[in-house]
């Protein structure tokens, strides 16, 4: 069974601070990884992808990703009230379909 | 830009009835997935297709079928529904043959009752 983890939280950040949202997963054949953001009662959006080792940024988010140690995280600078979600990891499995297994999602709020 | 749209957006349904939720795609998106996500679950795959063909199978009822059509729109089909079935389904898209993003659409919120 290929797993998704992630710290359920809530996490809790004042407005202005770094988020810092951690995932970590099961098969080590795994090449894709998502961060997804939902709002309750909506569907997911996709905010970073990341295909290679190291970080990736984009805008106020940093993805960073190692394989060696199958950990993939996502930081949030200068985190804003609107920022308050579930940030969904999620892991896409090639050979197939390339269906994404998801884990069950950090609830983020960000205080002002 | 254009998303994925899906209807009907709320469906409520009585045990046993069927119930046919319909996707489309992204342009130029040539795979379309199902999720279906319970209240407070992540969402689980349930079925995918890749140009008109199946292409994967998830934790997908036997009471549940799928098909994508010539114009790649997708619908799902469900029958005998159970109160069980009451979640939210997601359709996503995606370009395969240049990426692996999938996009997901507003959803269909379903109630079976």
């Amino acid at each position: 069974q290929k797993e998704v983890e992630q710290n359920s939280g809530p996490l809790s950040v004042p407005e202005g601070a770094i988020a810092s949202l951690n995932c970590t997963y099961s098969d080590r054949g795994s090449q894709s990884f998502f961060w997804y953001r939902q709002y309750s009662g909506k569907s997911p959006e996709l905010i970073m992808f990341i295909y290679s080792n190291g970080d990736k940024e984009d805008g106020r988010f940093t993805a960073q990703l190692n394989k060696a140690s199958q950990y993939v995280s996502l930081l949030i600078r200068d985190s804003q009230p609107s920022d308050s979600a579930t940030y969904l990891c999620a892991v896409e499995y090639r050979g197939g379909s390339e269906k994404l297994v998801f884990g069950k999602g950090t609830k983020l709020t960000v205080n002002p | 830009a254009a998303g994925v749209i899906q209807s009907p957006r709320h469906l409520i349904k009585e045990k046993r009835e069927t119930a046919t939720l319909k996707c489309y795609p992204i342009p130029r998106h040539d795979t379309v997935y199902w999720y279906q996500q319970g209240p407070g679950q992540d969402p689980q795959f349930l079925i995918s297709f890749y140009e008109k063909m199946q292409s994967d199978k998830g934790s997908i009822p036997d009471r549940f079928s799928a098909q994508q059509f010539s114009d790649y729109h997708s619908e799902l089909n469900m029958s005998s529904l159970e109160l069980g079935d009451s979640a939210l389904y997601f359709c996503a898209s995606s370009r395969r043959t240049n990426s692996y993003e999938q996009y997901f659409g507003p959803g269909t919120r379903l109630t079976v009752t």
